[in-house]
């Protein structure tokens, strides 16, 4: 069974620009989370998709990130503008069910110069 | 709000046993869990205790006693590739609620 697939692994970018990540949940997967980990800390729920929907956004800085998750399957994050607080790992997991098991992916390590 | 508690490093001999604590505030949860995460890889996980009491599997085992906001991961027999990151995660509302994480160091 193929796991989490995430890209790309790594991004350099200076403040205020935007960039994107993408995700491949594992096949049949209705949950989705998008993480943020910062160097030293537990990862950071941003936001959670059951299916193509929004289950949870509380934690989304809304005014420069946003998350969609076309036809239930793979989904993208974006940053527009990046500021340099922004870096960190993004993590993108998957689960059969809300609550179930986590199965992350590689994460994207962004760094904002 | 709910916040975890965990130290943020435990140093420990290969072959020996290492307890790993957790203690949390919340108005109410389904279950702990425990991830592991290597230094540049992804969490993957562990256990998950919904009950009070001891879960085992192989040489991790982990407890949870929800009377005293406590739980624990112990790990057997010690090897040098258990060094990595431990995390605690209170599962509530459908979603993961992360402890900062506990540094295991593991010396030979």
């Amino acid at each position: 069974e193929a796991g989490v697939a995430q890209s790309p692994r790594y991004k350099i970018i200076e403040k205020r620009q935007s960039v994107a990540f993408w995700c491949n949940p594992i096949s049949g997967h209705a949950t989705l989370y998008w993480y943020q980990q910062i160097l030293g800390q537990g990862p950071k729920l941003l936001i959670q998709f059951q299916n193509n929907g929004v289950v949870d956004d509380s934690q989304l800085p809304k005014d420069r990130f946003s998350a969609e998750r076309l036809k239930g399957v793979d989904s993208t994050l974006k940053i527009q503008p990046a500021k340099l607080e922004d870096s960190a790992v993004y993590l993108c997991a998957s689960s059969p069910l809300a609550g179930s098991e986590q199965f992350f992916g590689p994460g994207t390590r962004l760094t904002v110069l | 709000g709910q916040s975890l508690e965990q130290p943020s490093e435990v140093t420990a001999v290969e072959g020996a046993i290492v307890q790993i604590n957790c203690t949390y505030q919340t108005s109410g949860f389904y279950g702990l869990s425990w991830y592991q995460q290597h230094d540049g890889g992804a969490p993957t996980f562990l256990s998950y205790n919904a009950l009070d009491g001891l879960e085992e599997t192989g040489r991790f085992s982990s407890f949870l006693s929800r009377s005293d906001s406590y739980g624990y991961l112990l790990l057997q027999e010690l090897q040098m590739k258990d060094s990595a990151s431990y995390f605690c995660a209170l599962y509530s509302n459908y979603q993961l609620i992360w402890g900062a994480g506990t540094k295991l160091i593991i010396k030979p």
